[in-house]
């Protein structure tokens, strides 16, 4: 089955910096990738996404990209802010009739002020 | 609209008691999901239901069973409770237009003694 494997686990950064998550995924037939937020004590949310026909997306500070031959993607976030501290989730689908989502472990992102 | 109510929020159990989870929503979504989420291992797939009447396992199904009793409706059952499930639970729904974004429940956290 599919895998999905996040890096780093915790990054620190000081306000204004960017902020680079990567992931690496193990099933060809993957074709969504979504990326998630969670707050503290709070539900997961979805921040952007991407499929597997975009090379990359952008909306305002963050973007993806996605290089499906290497089957890695990406979430950058730039000029980071005190509310940019969350865990953030990337995540892999297969659309088998309906969609079939594996997480990653997660990253851990506190931005500094 | 409540969106996807998961009850009960709170729950201790001892082991070997059984217990059902239930989840409602009222999004007319035709997938519904329930994940673990466990400190330092992201949200792990238990089972999901891709429309009303199916059901698939996920990564980690084993311990727990699963209806999908209408449309609206997905429940997570755990026959004998054991320590290793004790854990927050998130049940989830993905949408009839079939984008694959999930939409969360407010997660509902298990203890086993």
């Amino acid at each position: 089955g599919e895998n999905v494997e996040q890096h780093p686990s915790t990054l620190s950064v000081q306000e204004g910096d960017s902020a680079v998550i990567k992931c690496t995924y193990s099933d060809s037939a993957s074709n969504y990738f979504p990326w998630y937020k969670q707050e503290l004590g709070k539900r997961p949310q979805l921040i952007i996404d991407i499929r597997s026909n975009v090379g990359e997306k952008k909306d305002q500070r963050i973007a993806v990209t996605l290089n499906k031959t290497a089957k890695h993607f990406s979430l950058h976030i730039t000029e980071t802010q005190p509310e940019d501290s969350a865990v953030y989730f990337c995540a892999a689908s297969i659309n088998t009739g309906g969609f079939k989502t594996i997480f990653g472990a997660g990253t851990r992102l506190f931005v500094k002020a | 609209n409540a969106g996807v109510t998961q009850t009960p929020k709170f729950q201790v159990l001892k082991t070997g008691q059984s217990m059902t989870l239930q989840c409602a929503q009222d999004m007319n979504h035709n997938s519904m999901y329930w994940y673990r989420q466990d400190p330092g291992m992201g949200l792990r797939l238990i089972y999901y239901s891709a429309s009303e009447g199916t059901t698939d396992k996920g990564e980690v199904p084993n311990g727990y069973n699963v209806s999908r009793l209408n449309k609206r409706e997905f429940s997570l059952r755990l026959e004998s409770a054991a320590p290793s499930q004790t854990s927050v639970y998130f049940c989830a729904t993905a949408g009839i237009s079939n984008t694959g974004e999930l939409f969360f429940g407010e997660g509902s956290r298990l203890t086993v003694l």
